[in-house]
């Protein structure tokens, strides 16, 4: 059963445009949510990290939000760029355990 | 910036051999991790160390998988007699303080294991 839900699987956007990700979960109790960008063939870069009591938290042109009590959250891209395209992966953290569930990712290819 | 390094990146075996994985964590980190990704496939969590044991491990870690830090600076993944399926990229990660104190995981840029 995988915890960590995210849609679209993959989506294609026009250079400069805005996106957003979706991200559901059902991992109890939560700990923290966090965000990576992964790129092909490389490891996974964090971009936020958010606990209970955020509900939203920005890098850059990244802005995450979380709904704890909806178990939600989302990734804006602000005025994409080549660059951006990469797989995003929502990642959850659960209290009492050390280990991060992943989700599949959202693969963002975006285009001039 | 202080990164995770992991060596070799890319590695081929023969089914039934043994392969090491060895990963450079941050240097003041105390958390460590492997993850792998099938192809095409979500990153699985197998296995946390701290404190020079492992601390958790997934249903993917069994008797065929072992860690070790050896010498206080390289986490080693060791696959006894690696299978086909294993065929994957591993991602080691470090942390300072452990993913429930929701400090960043940092991770290397992978070992793509091929099985043949």
């Amino acid at each position: 059963k995988n915890q960590v839900e995210q849609s679209p699987q993959s989506l294609i956007i026009l250079e400069g445009k805005n996106c957003t990700l979706q991200c559901n979960y059902t991992v109890s109790p939560f700990s923290n949510l966090r965000w990576y960008k992964q790129d092909t063939g490389r490891g996974p870069v964090s971009l936020t990290i958010m606990t209970f009591s955020e509900n939203t938290k920005s890098n850059g042109r990244y802005t995450a939000t979380l709904d704890a009590d909806t178990k939600q959250s989302s990734l804006h891209i602000t005025a994409s760029q080549l660059s951006d395209s990469a797989s995003y992966i929502c990642v959850v953290s659960a209290r009492g355990n050390n280990r991060l569930a992943f989700g599949k990712g959202n693969q963002v290819v975006v285009i001039p | 910036e202080p990164e995770v390094t992991q060596t070799p990146s890319h590695q081929v075996t023969q089914m039934g051999q043994e392969v090491i994985l060895r990963c450079v964590p941050i240097s003041n980190h105390l958390y460590f991790y492997w993850y792998r990704q099938i192809l095409g496939q979500k990153v699985e969590f197998l296995v946390s160390f701290y404190n020079n044991e492992i601390s958790e491990k997934s249903e993917i870690f069994d008797d065929q998988f072992s860690v070790e830090r050896p010498d206080g600076s390289n986490f080693t993944l060791k696959i006894r007699s690696t299978k086909l399926e294993d065929s994957a990229m591993y991602f080691c990660a470090s942390n300072r303080q452990g993913p429930r104190m929701n400090t960043e995981a940092f991770f290397g840029q992978g070992t793509r294991l091929t099985v043949v």
